[in-house]
């Protein structure tokens, strides 16, 4: 069975910082998804990020970057220039390339941004 | 097009009463989710459609819970003898056929009283 863990339950930054969420994850798996969501107090949640896990290169869109380490089981978010509309949970997920669809989720990060 | 959308937006019912919670998922999407997510933790599967066939149900916690998609588009998640530790947000989402990418619904606050 996989599993995400995100060992940050609050991150605070001050608005046009930048800050890095941790993710890990614990899979036999070698090929898979992450992503990254959003979920503001609407309770929606809104994709940020995706990265298939055969590419080396690390996804970025925007502001939103990861930094992928395959062989260390690790995916943090960096966002740059943060702004106030970044204020929400992010949780960290994973799907198997192949068989299960589901997603599994961290247990997320608050983030906080400061004006 | 409209997004995922979730009835009722909050529901409050009394310990042991039967609820339903609607997902009407984004039109011509063929796969559907439905998870459950308790104060404070991520989103936990539920259930996911293909079509109208549960293709896997593995999250169900017990036999109270059921769900159903009896047309390939709207679903229904049904359950019984509620609890309190049935309280939860449920969330809803769904993905265009072997697209990746699942777009969630705003979810059901369900209280157990």
């Amino acid at each position: 069975a996989q599993t995400v863990t995100q060992s940050q339950p609050e991150m605070s930054v001050q608005e046009a910082e930048t800050v890095t969420l941790s993710c890990t994850y614990d899979t036999s798996e070698s090929d898979y998804y992450l992503f990254w969501y959003k979920q503001p107090p609407s309770r929606q949640m809104i994709l940020v990020i995706r990265q298939e896990a055969y590419k080396q290169q690390n996804a970025t869109e925007n502001r939103f970057s990861v930094n992928f380490q395959k062989a260390a089981k690790s995916f943090s978010l960096k966002i740059s220039d943060s702004q106030l509309g970044d204020a929400a949970m992010y949780f960290c997920a994973f799907r198997p390339f192949q068989g299960a669809q589901k997603l599994v989720f961290g247990q997320g990060t608050r983030l906080t941004i400061n004006p | 097009g409209a997004g995922v959308s979730q009835t009722p937006s909050n529901k409050v019912t009394e310990k042991g009463k039967y609820v339903e919670l609607r997902c009407d998922p984004i039109s011509g999407h063929t796969a559907l989710y439905w998870y459950r997510q308790s104060l404070g933790q991520g989103p936990e599967f539920l259930i996911y459609f293909q079509g109208t066939g549960a293709a896997d149900d593995s999250g169900l916690p017990n036999d109270r819970f059921f769900a159903v998609r009896p047309e390939g588009s709207v679903s229904t998640l049904k359950i019984q003898r509620t609890e309190r530790g049935d309280s939860a947000v449920y969330l809803c989402a769904s993905s265009a056929g072997a697209r990746v990418e699942q777009y969630f619904g705003p979810g059901t606050r369900l209280t157990v009283t």
